[in-house]
């Protein structure tokens, strides 16, 4: 089944406490993205990827860190994690074709809170 | 600076009625927009996409109408029914040339339909 694997689906931190929440896809897509979900706010992207070793910053990187040493992986890093980090993140993934744009296929969500 | 502004925050439409969100854009680089679907506890699901080269796509019950001139574009329910309660989220990209993979998201519409 093509699908977009996040884990964990729960996590609750403390402050300070370095965590990685992982990414994986297994439909080859060179695109993927981290998103983060707050009330009120939408879906805000916090870094994307184009490719293997490619990676730039969305709308709100501060705090976040990535890394694609892979094609199929894509983890969050979260150095210091702080309270306003606490939120509903996503990891998506796309592709293209013929030079076009596809719409990315989202993972179930990590629930992350910070304390 | 939000690029992509969604309206209403939330809709109640009655079993059968039609639903419509509209959302606006300003960037004119944008060239691909798709609409997705959020049900509670999982992630957003792509429902229908949109170029800018035609001015209505259909499929089933799910129409979008975009209007280059005005930089508005809009997704309408027909037929609307109590499962097609969710959160619909609008977005943008630029699907061809440089910053593929940078999808920027409306705030959200939450779509109640009662039986």
């Amino acid at each position: 089944e093509a699908q977009v694997t996040q884990n964990p689906r729960y996590l609750i931190t403390v402050t300070g406490k370095k965590l990685t929440v992982t990414c994986s896809q297994n439909m080859n897509h060179e695109y993927m993205s981290w998103y983060r979900q707050d009330p009120g706010l939408g879906l805000r992207q916090i870094y994307y990827s184009m490719n293997v070793e490619v990676t730039d910053k969305g709308d709100v990187p501060e705090g976040y860190k990535v890394s694609r040493k892979e094609k199929r992986n894509f983890p969050l890093i979260l150095e210091s994690p702080s309270p306003n980090q606490t939120s509903l993140y996503f990891c998506a993934s796309s592709h293209r074709d013929r030079g076009q744009d596809y719409g990315y296929t989202f993972g179930s969500g990590t629930r992350l809170t910070v304390v | 600076q939000q690029q992509v502004k969604q309206s209403p925050q939330s809709l109640i439409v009655q079993k059968g009625g039609i639903s419509i969100i509209n959302c606006a854009y300003e960037n004119t680089a944008f060239d691909y927009f798709p609409w997705y679907q959020q049900f509670p506890g999982k992630g957003p699901a792509l429902l229908i996409a949109i170029r800018p080269d035609v001015s209505e796509k259909k499929e089933g019950r799910f129409t979008i109408s975009f209007n280059k001139s005005a930089k508005q574009f809009s997704l309408h329910i027909m037929d609307s029914q109590p499962g097609d309660s969710a959160t619909y989220f609008c977005a943008a990209s630029k699907g061809r040339g440089s910053t593929l993979g940078r999808l920027y998201f409306g705030r959200g519409t939450q779509l109640t339909v009662w039986p």
